[in-house]
């Protein structure tokens, strides 16, 4: 059985930069059919979108967070990781990884890591 | 702001029907696949149904999805007290406002 599990700090500075890692087990991060991503909720608001990797390093991010994202793929520990810079109170969420085919929404989820961005 | 709307509250009794709906466009619903999900509180997603209308393995068939044109629904029969939850509709976007802000089902 596939599972993800998000690992990182769960208190950020302001103006710092948010680094997160999910790692893969049960699966291959370099199988060819699926893509992996970042999504984050707000305390009590929706889903966002943050960005997805394709094990061989392809990347593409949403619109309103590019300037501030990077995700990174480490094939040889199944792992991959969020870097988000220039945190404020806003980027305050429960930080999710996931696994998605292309052009499709995700099947599996991690649990979920919360994110506080507070001085 | 989503671009697939759907309304932010549903409700019904135990053993009723109750539907979500989910409103998109030509660039997301009416060219992709639709995936929905019921997140528990402080739980994350957990997938309910997938390509319109496929169900996990595990997922009662108590829950169903369908898709017309640019919209589809989500129908949950034989209401019962656990369904209470967030559901969420799904659907690729380019924009990758890939999920709909969300209906809050109450259980009276």
């Amino acid at each position: 059985q596939l599972q993800l599990q998000e690992s990182g700090p769960g208190l950020v500075k302001p103006s710092e930069t948010l680094s997160l890692t999910c790692t893969v087990s049960g699966g291959s991060i370099s199988s060819s059919s699926y893509y992996w991503g970042w999504i984050r909720q707000p305390p009590g608001k929706g889903l966002e979108w943050i960005g997805s990797i394709y094990y061989s390093g392809s990347t593409y991010y949403n619109p309103s967070l590019k300037s501030r994202v990077t995700i990174s793929v480490d094939t040889s520990k199944n792992q991959f990781s969020l870097k988000l810079s220039s945190v404020t109170a806003a980027d305050t969420a429960v930080y999710y990884c996931a696994r998605h085919e292309k052009w499709e929404p995700p099947d599996y989820w991690g649990q979920g890591t919360l994110v506080t961005v507070s001085s | 702001q989503s671009v697939l709307t759907q309304p932010p509250s549903a409700s019904g009794t135990p053993g009723q029907r109750v539907t979500i709906s989910c409103s998109g466009s030509s660039s997301n619903i009416g060219s992709n696949y639709v995936y929905w999900y019921q997140q528990l509180p402080g739980t994350a997603p957990k997938l309910l149904i997938y390509r319109n209308n496929q169900r996990p393995s595990g997922v009662p068939d108590r829950f169903s999805g369908s898709k017309s044109g640019t919209s589809a629904s989500l129908a949950i029969s034989g209401l019962r007290s656990e369904d209470e939850a967030d559901y969420y509709c799904a659907a690729w976007d380019d924009s990758l406002k890939v999920f709909g802000g969300g209906t809050k089902l109450t259980v009276l």
